[in-house]
């Protein structure tokens, strides 16, 4: 039972425009959500993340989103750079148990020059 | 300040065997928690200490156990190891189960077992 999906195990896009990552969920229990970047050879290094009390976090080139009545939540990176390649992870929790996070399987992005 | 520390980096056994990884928190941090990732499969939580105790478990057999000392640094156990225990095992700390308290992930130990 996999409670959070990643349905779009890749994407490719150019140098300078937006990357849109999409994750869904199915637990209404989860109401913190994050999103990891993971390079290989490296560990997960965090990203942004979003409570269910907001609907738009944002942080420099990263925006995250989250739609509760769809269980949705979408990553926008805007503008894309070539750095930025790399697995991108969504992961939940309910707020209590930040210690346990639910992740989705991973979308590869590849940002070309 | 350092980060966490897994060790070791590589591992390389055969079925049967069991093995042991370990896990230095940063420092400050109480709270560890083990995944692991698999190709295709995200990851997979295994289990989470905090003050020594187990606090929450992940669905995985009976074969993955772990403890942490009290210096928070944890250790997690695979005993009779099959081929699909193969796979990145990472540890992940932060301060305590509080709220929106995020993990920090170190490097993981890459076990391949042949």
């Amino acid at each position: 039972d996999q409670q959070v999906k990643q349905n779009s195990p890749s994407l490719s896009v150019q140098e300078g425009r937006i990357s849109i990552l999409n994750c869904d969920y199915t637990n209404s229990m989860f109401d913190y959500f994050l999103w990891y970047k993971k390079y290989p050879a490296e560990g997960p290094t965090f990203l942004i993340s979003i409570s269910s009390i907001k609907d738009k976090n944002e942080d420099g080139r990263f925006t995250v989103f989250l739609n509760k009545s769809a269980k949705h939540l979408s990553l926008h990176i805007v503008p894309s750079q070539p750095g930025d390649s790399a697995v991108y992870f969504c992961a939940a929790s309910p707020s209590t148990d930040t210690g346990k996070l639910i992740f989705g399987q991973g979308t590869t992005l590849q940002v070309k020059p | 300040k350092a980060g966490v520390t897994q060790t070791p980096r590589y591992l390389i056994k055969t079925r049967g065997q069991q093995v042991t990884l370990s896990c230095s928190p940063i420092s400050g941090h109480r709270s560890v928690s083990w995944y692991q990732q698999t190709p295709g499969q995200g990851l997979q939580f295994l289990f989470e200490y905090f003050s020594e105790t187990q606090r929450n478990k992940g669905n995985f057999p009976g074969r993955f156990s772990g403890r942490q000392f009290s210096n928070s640094r944890s250790e997690m156990n695979v005993s009779t190891l099959e081929l699909g225990d193969s796979a990145l095992y990472l540890c992940a700390s932060n301060r305590g189960p509080a709220t929106n308290e995020k993990l920090f992930f170190g490097s993981g130990t890459q076990l391949s077992v042949l």
